[in-house]
C-alpha cells in the first residue's frame, strides 16, 4: 500500500493566492521530500525535510514536518499559473535502505 | 542534453509482446529506478540497482525483469505484456549513501498494451 497519502486530491486557486497540499505516512522516516510533475512528464524534486527538522523554505515553497502526527504539508505562496502541475510527497522510511515511496498526489491547478 | 533519457517515449504494443524500454543516465549516479505511474495511484516501485551488480525487486516486480549492463544504463522488460501493464514507465537515479537521496526523473515512456 501507498506510504503517503495526499490531501486534497485536487485544489483549484486562482493566482496570487496561497496553496497548501498535506501528506500523511504510516511509518518512521529519515527524511520527507516533495516533487512536482507537470502533466505526463517526469518529478522534479522540490525540496527535502529531514526527520529532525519542522520547516524548511526553499523561495515560495515552505514545508513542515510533524512526526508525532506523521504528517507534512506543502506551502506555494502567492501561486502563478506555472505552478500547475501535481505534486507528490514522498517518504525515505527508515530501514528501507533509501527507498522512496510516494502518495497519490495533489493535482494543483492554479487560474488567472 | 537531458541527464537521464528514456527510450522509446512512447509505445504502443500487443498481448503477448516483449518489450524493453530502456534508460541511461550522464549523472555519474550508482543507484537507478524503475517507477510505473496509473491515474490515482501515484508512482509505485518495479525494480531498482544499487550498483552494477545490484538488483532489488520492488514493491511490484511481478512481470517485469531488469538489467543494468553499465553504470549508466538501466532496462526493463515485460517478457510479455498485458493490458493491465499499460501505463507510464519512469526512470530515476539518485546518488549513493548520505541522508539526502533526491530522485532524478527521467521524462517518462508512455507503453500501451492492446
Amino acid at each position: 500500500s501507498q506510504q503517503g497519502e495526499e490531501d486534497p486530491q485536487a485544489l483549484s486557486i486562482q493566482e496570487g493566492e496561497n496553496a497548501t497540499m498535506n501528506c500523511s505516512y504510516k511509518t518512521s522516516i529519515n527524511n520527507l521530500q516533495w516533487y512536482r510533475q507537470n502533466s505526463g512528464r517526469g518529478l522534479v524534486h522540490l525540496i527535502l525535510i529531514r526527520s529532525n527538522e519542522r520547516e524548511k523554505h526553499s523561495g515560495r515553497l515552505r514545508v513542515t514536518l510533524d512526526t508525532s502526527k506523521k504528517s507534512s504539508s506543502l506551502l506555494i505562496t502567492a501561486s502563478r499559473a506555472a505552478d500547475t502541475a501535481s505534486y507528490f510527497c514522498a517518504t525515505d522510511g527508515t530501514g528501507t535502505a533509501s527507498k522512496l515511496t510516494f502518495g497519490t498526489g495533489t493535482r494543483l491547478q492554479v487560474t488567472l | 542534453d537531458a541527464d537521464v533519457t528514456q527510450t522509446p517515449r512512447n509505445r504502443i504494443t500487443k498481448t503477448g509482446k516483449r518489450i524493453m524500454l530502456e534508460c541511461s543516465q550522464t549523472k555519474g549516479h550508482d543507484r537507478m529506478y524503475w517507477y510505473r505511474q496509473d491515474p490515482g495511484l501515484g508512482l509505485r516501485l518495479i525494480y531498482y540497482s544499487f550498483d552494477v551488480k545490484d538488483i532489488n525487486k520492488g514493491e511490484i516486480s511481478d512481470g517485469y525483469s531488469v538489467s543494468r549492463q553499465a553504470q549508466a544504463k538501466f532496462s526493463l522488460s515485460l517478457e510479455s505484456a498485458i493490458p493491465n501493464q499499460t501505463a507510464l514507465y519512469f526512470c530515476a537515479t539518485s546518488v549513493a549513501g548520505g541522508d539526502y537521496n533526491e530522485q532524478f526523473f527521467g521524462p517518462g515512456t508512455r507503453l500501451t498494451v492492446l
